[in-house]
Formats: structure tokens, sequence, C-alpha cells
């Protein structure tokens, strides 16, 4: 079975500083990565995903992720937050025959930003 | 395009009573999964439907089930409600096509008591 595990419940930054949200996976076959945002009172926005090739993966927003199938992770990094970045953000893993479906995500990680 | 539409926004019920939430998808998806969002178990898979038939169902009691139309809106229901349902509903489409990613909408709040 898959799981995901955010190491971080709550990453506090100031304003222009970079930021890491830490993601781990476990799983015995092929999975595809997404990572998703969520503000208060909103639904899920998908922020980027991996499915296959390039290990570095950059979506929307100015954040990035990188996929490491040795350490079993796929970080969420961006180099300058700001003010508006602060959310909750959700890693998730689905299995390469569920084709983006039945994700199984992580507990999330909420992001602080502060002046 | 419009996004995914969740109704209604906002639910009271009282337990053991049942409840019926909606979801009209993004045109043109066919594919449409349904998950919950608790504080306590975070977000759980509940069921993807496509094409009018289940074709993935997560590990939750039977009190829980979906169906979805021809025009691919779909409807989820809860019988007999307990306080734990309290959660945030989250309804996502999806193109059937390759890795489309989901697309979730606002969510369904449900607050049993």
């Amino acid at each position: 079975a898959q799981s995901v595990t955010q190491l971080d419940s709550q990453v506090p930054v100031f304003e222009e500083a970079p930021v890491e949200l830490r993601c781990n996976y476990s799983s015995s076959v092929s999975v595809y990565l997404f990572w998703y945002v969520q503000y208060p009172n909103q639904g899920l926005q998908l922020l980027l995903k991996y499915l296959s090739g390039s290990t570095l993966v950059k979506g929307i927003n100015g954040f990035e992720a990188e996929f490491n199938k040795s350490q079993t992770s796929f970080h969420l990094r961006k180099p300058s937050v700001h003010i508006s970045d602060t959310a909750e953000y959700f890693c998730a893993v689905s299995t390469a025959n569920q084709a983006g479906t039945a994700l199984i995500f992580g507990k999330g990680t909420t992001l602080s930003v502060s002046s | 395009k419009a996004g995914v539409t969740q109704t209604p926004r906002y639910l009271i019920k009282t337990r053991g009573q049942q409840v019926t939430l909606s979801c009209s998808p993004i045109s043109g998806h066919r594919s449409v999964s349904w998950y919950q969002q608790t504080p306590g178990q975070g977000l759980q898979f509940l069921f993807e439907y496509f094409s009018e038939t289940q074709r993935n169902k997560g590990n939750f009691p039977g009190r829980f089930s979906g169906r979805q139309f021809s025009n691919s809106r779909s409807e989820m229901n809860v019988s007999t409600l307990e306080l734990g349902d309290s959660a945030l509903y989250l309804c996502a489409s999806r193109q059937d096509r390759g890795n489309s990613p989901l697309h979730f909408g606002n969510g369904t709040r449900l607050t049993v008591t």
C-alpha cells in the first residue's frame, strides 16, 4: 500500500525567504506525485505534478519540486515566498495504474508567511 | 470554462438523518471523484465514478454511496449520519485521458449535530 508523510505540520517563514516543504512517500510500485495548495474555505488547486521524465518539476506561482527515487522524496521549494503563499499544502501520490485518481494525501503542511 | 461546482456549500444535519451532496464537473470531464477532509484523518478518497459506473472505491462504510448521471454530474449520499461524518466533502473531476490531474471544487461543509 502507498503512504505519504509530510514531515512538517507547520512551517513559519518571513516574506522573501526561501522555503522547502518536505514530502516522503512509500510505494512498492511506480507512482505519480502531486502537490496541491488549499486556501481557506476553498478546494485544492494543483501546484505541480511528477509523472515521468525530468526529476525537477516546475509549477505555478514559482514553486518547483524534485523527485528523488532513491530517497522516495518529493520536496516542494520556492526561492522567495510572498504573504499570499500562506496556505495549506498537500503532497499526494497515486499509482501508475490509477492514472491520477484515488490520490493518497499527506496530512498537510501549513505555510505561514509573515512580514 | 467553469470549474467544479458543489452544492450546497454548507449543510447542517442531525445524527441519524441522511444527506445528499451534488457535484457538477468541468465540462467535458467524465471522471468524478469524492474526498472527505477532516482535521483528524486529513483527506481520504471515497470513490470515483466514470460513465455512470463506480470505478474505484476507498475504505468507507456502506453508508457512503454515490452515483453519476449521464451528463457526468454526480451525487454523494450519506445515510444514518454520525457525528464523525462532519467534514468538508470535496468533489474533483478530470479528463479521463492520459495522466490529466484532478480539479477540485470548493467543497460542501457538512456539520452533524
